[in-house]
């Protein structure tokens, strides 16, 4: 069985940072793509950034571009999700899902139960 | 990419059917036949209900169906049952590796 679970969640103040990690299981994790999609309470889904399999391209929506940093330990079935220079916009909770397609991103097959951010101070 | 057009709400009475559209661009939706659809109940992770415009993951019931024309993917769920109540968000590839959702659509069973 396929599970993700995420951690690191929390309260943070403006401009401080966290680091998201996302542990998978049931899977060959190396083998896929894999995302950080956000939910800001009450509003509805957002791409946030993705990495291919070996983690040799990284995409990042435009807003988080230049703080936030994706990447993963595939000897750890591990993603991350290192967060800088956080703002009140960025309170979500931060999904991690798969992508089962291995050439270019597509869709998401399995999704992790979330984990909270909240920047505020 | 600005997020993907969707309706707020739909409703349907149990044993109808309803449609969620979701409206992009040439960029996005009309550019690639990859659109997929999520269902999410509240509190709870999203759930995939279609890929690829029309395929449908196992174990996802033959009443959801998906559908592409132009611009603009369209949800269909036949049959509307009590539990199919809950937010449905719409996605597409968006060319350079990125993704986009759409802002989100409630269902009411009445």
């Amino acid at each position: 069985e396929v599970q993700l679970v995420e951690s690191g969640g929390g309260l943070v103040q403006p401009g401080g940072s966290l680091r998201l990690s996302c542990a998978a299981s049931g899977l060959t994790f190396s083998s896929y793509w894999m995302t950080w999609v956000r939910q800001a309470p009450g509003k509805g889904l957002e791409w946030v950034a993705n990495i291919k399999q070996d983690g040799s391209e990284k995409y990042y929506v435009d807003s988080v571009k230049g703080r936030f940093t994706i990447s993963r330990d595939n000897a750890k079935n591990s993603l991350y999700l290192q967060m800088n220079s956080l703002r009140a916009e960025d309170t979500a909770v931060y999904y991690c899902a798969r992508d089962p397609t291995p050439y270019f991103p597509d869709y998401f097959d399995y999704w992790g139960q979330g984990t909270l951010v909240t920047v505020s101070s | 990419h600005s997020a993907l057009t969707q309706p707020r709400s739909v409703s349907g009475s149990p044993g109808q059917s309803v449609t969620i559209s979701c409206t992009g661009t040439s960029s996005d939706i009309g550019g690639y036949n990859s659109v997929s659809w999520y269902q999410q109940h509240p509190g709870k992770a999203p759930k995939l209900m279609i890929y690829d415009v029309n395929k449908r993951p196992s174990g996802v019931p033959d009443r959801f169906s998906g559908s592409k024309s132009g611009n603009t993917a369209s949800l269909t769920i036949s049959g509307l049952q009590a539990e199919d109540e809950a937010d449905y968000y719409c996605c597409s590839y968006a060319g350079s590796c990125s993704l986009v959702f759409g802002g989100g659509t409630k269902l009411t069973v009445l």
